[in-house]
């Protein structure tokens, strides 16, 4: 069975900290993919991560992949309010489907 | 501008009604898919469609039917046979070469009334 852990669920944490949320997958394909979607919209693509070792940065955020471990990480660098949001991880299967995993629900206090 | 324009934004539906949520896109990618989100869940695979003509069920594709007539459309028909209608529903398209990702619609939100 394909399947894509994010952890943790529900990441609650103060304005200028730094944290991490984990993707852990389960298939060989190795294309990683981070959605950010804001309460009552859709879903905004991020980050596409396509090869072992691939680092993306955004901002206050970075991406980065490693296949060897199955595991991508979402870092938060100094996080402000208008990071709150919930972010999903998509592993890649073949024929370009997605599997997404369930989502970390971010929210920044002051 | 290239896009996915999901329409309407709300939609209403009387219990025992059909109804149907409309999907277009200019991008020409190949594949769409409809995903269902409840509140505070992820997203879950109702039908996907790689080609016209074609498609294949998702993970709870019960009390739904789909069509892809035309390259550009995907439509979703909520059956009276899905007794739990009520969420936002999403609809995305992509190319079929690896790499790529999804481009997401900007949603349905359904509710049974």
């Amino acid at each position: 069975e394909l399947k894509v852990e994010q952890n943790p669920l529900f990441l609650s944490m103060q304005e200028g900290k730094n944290y991490t949320i984990y993707c852990n997958y389960s298939t060989t394909s190795d294309r990683l993919y981070w959605y950010r979607q804001d309460p009552g919209k859709s879903l905004e693509s991020l980050f596409v991560l396509l090869s072992n070792g691939a680092v993306k940065q955004e901002g206050r955020l970075m991406a980065s992949l490693d296949t060897k471990a199955r595991l991508s990480t979402l870092h938060i660098t100094a996080a402000v309010h208008d990071l709150s949001a919930t972010y999903f991880c998509a592993d890649e299967t073949s024929g370009s489907r997605l599997t997404f995993g369930e989502g970390t629900q971010l929210t920044v206090n002051p | 501008d290239g896009g996915i324009t999901q329409s309407p934004k709300y939609l209403f539906r009387k219990e025992g009604q059909n109804v149907t949520l409309s999907c277009e896109q200019n991008l020409n990618h190949d594949a769409m898919y409809w995903y269902r989100q409840d509140p505070g869940q992820g997203l879950r695979l109702i039908y996907y469609s790689q080609i016209v003509n074609d498609f294949q069920k998702g993970d709870i594709a019960e009390g739904y039917s789909v069509s892809r007539e035309k390259k550009e459309s995907f439509p979703l028909t909520v059956t009276s046979a899905q007794k739990n209608p009520t969420a936002f529903y999403l609809c995305a398209s992509s190319m079929l070469q690896e790499g790529h990702g999804y481009t997401f619609g900007s949603g349905t939100r359904l509710t049974v009334v």
